[in-house]
């Protein structure tokens, strides 16, 4: 079973409205992180947000913001008034509990954004 | 501040040959990683490492091995490369949070 899962290959969005990629994952710890990452055309990767599995409240970094269901085992990533510059590939990622310093991510497959002007 | 740093960029390699792709990181992280991306495929973790001197094996590690001397250096080596390791590879280390810090890719495509 995957362990996160983006149903959406890729999305499209009119500029200045919001959107919301999806993200599922599977862990039976209790302590886990999650991420979101932007990888635009050029390649790079960009971080961009953070979740842990003990926070209250859902974590938010300027236009984006994720939405954490804990019950639902989601972690959407919301960006609010779309820009150009945000068509990107972005991927969901959680870190599982391992001990000591064990912090590898497990990533999700992708979702190709387009934001259309 | 470099963070990681990775070489070379973009290699054309043929089947068979051995290769190493550098990675450096001025952090001082203890833990670093190697991933390989593939259309379709997101990022699959090749090897790790917790510290210098230790080493483990992540989702897709064969055919390739890793050493990791020092805290800054973690080489990712293909001792004989076949066409389906064509793929861009990512090194990243990571901070106590667990947040990944990675490295440009490097591009390598086996003929």
């Amino acid at each position: 079973a995957q362990k996160i899962t983006q149903t959406q290959p890729g999305m499209f969005v009119q500029e200045k409205e919001a959107v919301t990629l999806d993200c599922t994952y599977d862990t039976s710890d209790q302590s886990y992180g999650l991420f979101w990452y932007k990888q635009p055309s050029s390649g790079e990767m960009i971080f961009l947000i953070y979740q842990g599995s003990y926070d209250e409240q859902n974590a938010t970094e300027g236009r984006y913001s994720l939405n954490f269901q804990k019950a639902r085992k989601s972690a959407n990533l919301v960006i609010s008034a779309s820009q150009l510059g945000d068509s990107a590939m972005y991927f969901c990622a959680m870190r599982e509990n391992s001990g000591g310093s064990n912090y590898k991510l497990t990533f999700g497959k992708g979702t190709l954004l387009t934001v259309n002007p | 501040i470099a963070g990681i740093t990775q070489a070379p960029t973009s290699q054309i390699l043929a089947a068979g040959r051995r290769m190493t792709l550098r990675c450096t990181q001025d952090m001082r992280h203890n833990a670093m990683y190697w991933y390989r991306q593939d259309l379709g495929l997101g990022l699959r973790l090749i090897h790790y490492s917790n510290t210098a001197g230790t080493t483990g094996k992540g989702e897709v590690p064969d055919g390739y091995s890793v050493s990791r001397a020092n805290t800054d250096d973690f080489p990712l080596t293909l001792a004989s490369a076949v066409p389906s390791q064509t793929s861009v590879y990512f090194c990243a280390s990571s901070d106590q949070t667990g947040e990944l810090f990675f490295g440009e890719g490097s591009r390598l495509t086996v003929l």
